[in-house]
This record gives structure tokens, sequence and C-alpha cells, in this order.
């Protein structure tokens, strides 16, 4: 596609359960970031892939969250026994080479009550 | 810890007037200083980045003016228009570190017509 797109664009989930939010890359960009955006804050990263490999998974809070990009392409944000502290948009961005200047999606919303 | 602040954390200006804002950065292994422009309901998008040895990058209206010793870079938006209201992040990354952003807090920015 032409962008990065993200699904679902809204997620509302109850506490303590198991959400996965997706993220389609720009076809050909084998850098993948995801990022975590709080209401009126800088996204903070989370994890990024070069290939199907996590290269630094650093920004992942706790291990209730964990991510996947098992052919290089699509990936998945897996978030286990979610808190309300977990509500957040969720986003991700690809870029060619991990070189300068990534394209964001628009994100997931996730809403934990 | 937050390795990038920025400033202010909104401005208001007359349509016509110049926006100015600034960050400032703790880590010397950044090289790499984008600016991204963020509308409601959207992901950031790039809108102007400089590396550190230059001084100054100028792109249409919008402007980054980088100070190395002081650690500090600044985003001036020229002849400010009703369309560039939106929030401005500035963020820093070291490249060869896989590109992975730290942001700052962000600008509102309100441009009256």
């Amino acid at each position: 596609g032409a962008g990065v797109s993200q699904t679902p664009s809204n997620k509302v989930t109850e506490k303590g359960k198991y959400v996965e939010l997706r993220c389609d890359p720009i076809s050909g960009h084998t850098a993948l970031y995801w990022y975590r955006q709080s209401l009126g804050q800088g996204p903070e990263f989370l994890i990024y892939f070069q290939g199907t490999g996590a290269a630094d998974d650093s920004g992942l809070p706790n291990d209730r969250f964990f991510a996947v990009r098992p052919e290089g392409s699509v990936s998945t944000l897996k978030i286990q026994r979610t808190e309300r502290g977990d509500s957040a948009v969720y986003l991700c961005a690809s870029s060619f080479d991990g070189g300068y200047g990534y394209t964001f999606g628009s994100g997931t919303r996730l809403t934990v009550v | 810890q937050q390795q990038v602040k920025q400033s202010p954390q909104s401005l208001i200006v007359q349509k016509g007037g110049i926006s100015i804002i600034n960050c400032a950065y703790e880590n010397t292994a950044f090289d790499y200083f984008p600016w991204y422009q963020q509308f409601p309901g959207k992901g950031p998008a790039l809108l102007i980045a400089i590396r550190p040895d230059v001084s100054e990058k100028k792109e249409g209206r919008f402007t980054i003016s980088f100070n190395k010793s002081a650690k500090q870079f600044s985003l001036h938006i020229m002849d400010s228009q009703p369309g560039d209201s939106a929030t401005y992040f500035c963020a820093a990354s070291k490249i060869a570190a896989g590109n992975k952003l730290t942001f700052g807090g962000g600008t509102r920015v309100l441009v009256k017509p």
C-alpha cells in the first residue's frame, strides 16, 4: 500500500484481556518500529525490527508486551493481561533500511476499561 | 530520563507570524534531529530534519537552527498559516543504533486567522 496501515484503528478491551495490534508497513521497507503515545505526550519507543528479527526491544515496558514479524513484513504487537495503564495510541512506522525519516501509521487507540 | 526537552508546551500565533519551538538534548551521541507534525487522529509526519554537521536547514517556510555546542535546536515556522495548527514534536536519534527516536513532549501550535 501507499502508507503504513494499522488495524484496528480503535480497540476497547477489558482489564486482564489479551489484545493484538497489527501493522502493515510500506512494501519493501525492511525496518519496522513500534511506539506508544500517551495523551498529551510524545511517542515512546517500544521495539524495532530489521527484517524478521527484533533488533532492539529495549523499550518494551515488561514481559506482558511482545511483538513479532515472522515474514519480514506485517508485524503484530501482542499485549497480555492488559492493564488500564496500557491505554494509549500505539504507533507503527517503517523505513527502507532503518535510515533517515520513517513513515508512521495513524495508530491504534487502545482503551482498557 | 527525559533526554529531549521541548518548549513551549503551547503557543498561539497570528496568521503571517513566526512560530518558534525550542528543543534541548542531553545525549551527545545523537546525530539525527527531525521535526514531526501531528494532526489529531493521525500519526506524526516528518517535516524537516538536520544532521549536526550543519547549523541551519531551510525547506519552504520551515527552518531548523542547530547549535551543537549548546545541544539545542529549534524550529521556525515563517508566515504561519491556519493549516499549520497542529502539534509539533522534535526528536533525536543515533542513526547507527537503529535510528530509534527519542521525542520531546510536543508543542501545540494554534494559528489564528
